[in-house]
This record gives structure tokens, C-alpha cells and sequence, in this order.
């Protein structure tokens, strides 16, 4: 199993929906993750980091983190083209490990 | 402005010919890493940092190599270039202070075809 693994997606909504872009981990022992938007040809940037259990807003964005069943999710409400990028999902550090691993990331398309 | 830099931006080189990527952060950062990003592979990352003359192997390491030798600075260096590292690379810095350690600040990417 992947260390992080995402749906590649793409993923296709109207303008004004739900989009809902998840990852899956497989270790259990990971204690922070990341979601990132990259737009194409551009670096990634930051929009979202979540560390506890549960849910945490930051305007249109809402990141979910559920332990148990090893999982994390971001939400954007009321989706806009703007919006209309590659979000990838970062597991940060974890016990003695010092290294990152990146989801191959999901294309979100929203359309007009 | 707080920012990563990395030069060149683009690279056409050959197979075989010694190639250094520059990474430069002015954020004072204990964290620096490197990554190759390739259509249907996501971000990968090569090498990477914790401080001045501590380095570790990522998930893809070989065929590169790095140093640590200033705080700001972390090259990477390719002492062979062949085809299979034509891809577009990110430097990246962060500050270890807690949980946050692995916020990230990214560099514009360096696009390199090796022919």
C-alpha cells in the first residue's frame, strides 16, 4: 500500500458546488497533514494544514481528519473556476522520519 | 520579501554533463528539501535537509546528490544527467517549530530535459 494515496481524479464540478478531494494514509502513527493547490505550471501553496482529529474552517475550505480510519479530506464550498487546480495532499513528518510524502495529487476542474 | 529562489529556471543539458541546480531561502529556515514532479507521479522528493551538514535520502536519491554547507543554500547536483531526470524540479524551506515544521515554501521550479 502507498505510503499517501489520492484519487488522481480529475475531478469535474459545477460552479458554486461541493468539490470534495480525499486522501488515504497508511500509516497510522502519522500526525499532521497538508493540502496543497497547484496551479499548472506553478509551485504548490499552501491552503490548508490539520493535525488533530475532526474539522477545521478556513473560509470556503474545511479540512477533515478522521485517525481511525486513516483518512483526510478537504472540502471547498461554493467552488469557483478559480479554484480549478491540482490539490495535493502532504503527510508531514512522523516518528524518527524526517522525510514527506506527497499524494500524486487531484485534478479539480470547476466549471463555469 | 521572504522567498526561495532556484536557478536556473531552465535547463536543456546532455546525458553525462555535471549539472548544479541552485536553491537559495532567505527565511532563516532549518528545513530545506528537494523534489521532482513528473506527469502521473505526483511531488517526490530527493533529498533533504534538517540543518548545515545534515542530509538525508528522500524516496528518489539516486542519481542526485546534495550538500549543506550555509543555511541558505542547498545545490543540487547532478553528476551524470540521463534522460530518465528530465523533469521539473522544486526547492523547498521550512522552519522546524513543532507541527508547523512542515509548512512549506516552495520555489518557482526549475524545468530540466536532459537529451
Amino acid at each position: 500500500q502507498k505510503e499517501v494515496e489520492q484519487n488522481s481524479g480529475p475531478l469535474s464540478v459545477p460552479e458554486g458546488a461541493i468539490a470534495s478531494l480525499n486522501c488515504t494514509y497508511s500509516d497510522r502513527g502519522s500526525q499532521s497533514f497538508f493540502w496543497y493547490r497547484q496551479y499548472s505550471g506553478k509551485s504548490p501553496e499552501l491552503i490548508m494544514s490539520i493535525y488533530s482529529n475532526g474539522d477545521k474552517e478556513d473560509g470556503r475550505f474545511t479540512a477533515q481528519l478522521n485517525k481511525a480510519s486513516q483518512y483526510v479530506s478537504l472540502l471547498i464550498r461554493d467552488s469557483q473556476p478559480s479554484d480549478s487546480a491540482t490539490y495535493l495532499c502532504l503527510r508531514g513528518k512522523q516518528g524518527g522520519s524526517e522525510k514527506l510524502v506527497f499524494g500524486k495529487g487531484t485534478k479539480l476542474t470547476v466549471n463555469p | 520579501e521572504a522567498q526561495v529562489t532556484q536557478n536556473p529556471r531552465y535547463l536543456i543539458t546532455v546525458t553525462g554533463k555535471k549539472l548544479t541546480v541552485t536553491c537559495s531561502q532567505n527565511m532563516n529556515h532549518e528545513y530545506m528539501s528537494w523534489y521532482r514532479q513528473d506527469p502521473g507521479l505526483g511531488l517526490r522528493q530527493i533529498y533533504y535537509s534538517m540543518n548545515v551538514e545534515v542530509t538525508d535520502k528522500g524516496d528518489v536519491p539516486e542519481g542526485y546528490k546534495v550538500s549543506r554547507k550555509e543555511k541558505r543554500n542547498f545545490p543540487l547536483i547532478l553528476e551524470s544527467p540521463s534522460p530518465n531526470q528530465t523533469s521539473l524540479y522544486f526547492c523547498a524551506s521550512s522552519s522546524p517549530a513543532g507541527l508547523s515544521y512542515n509548512e512549506q515554501f516552495f520555489g518557482p521550479g526549475t524545468r530540466l530535459t536532459v537529451l
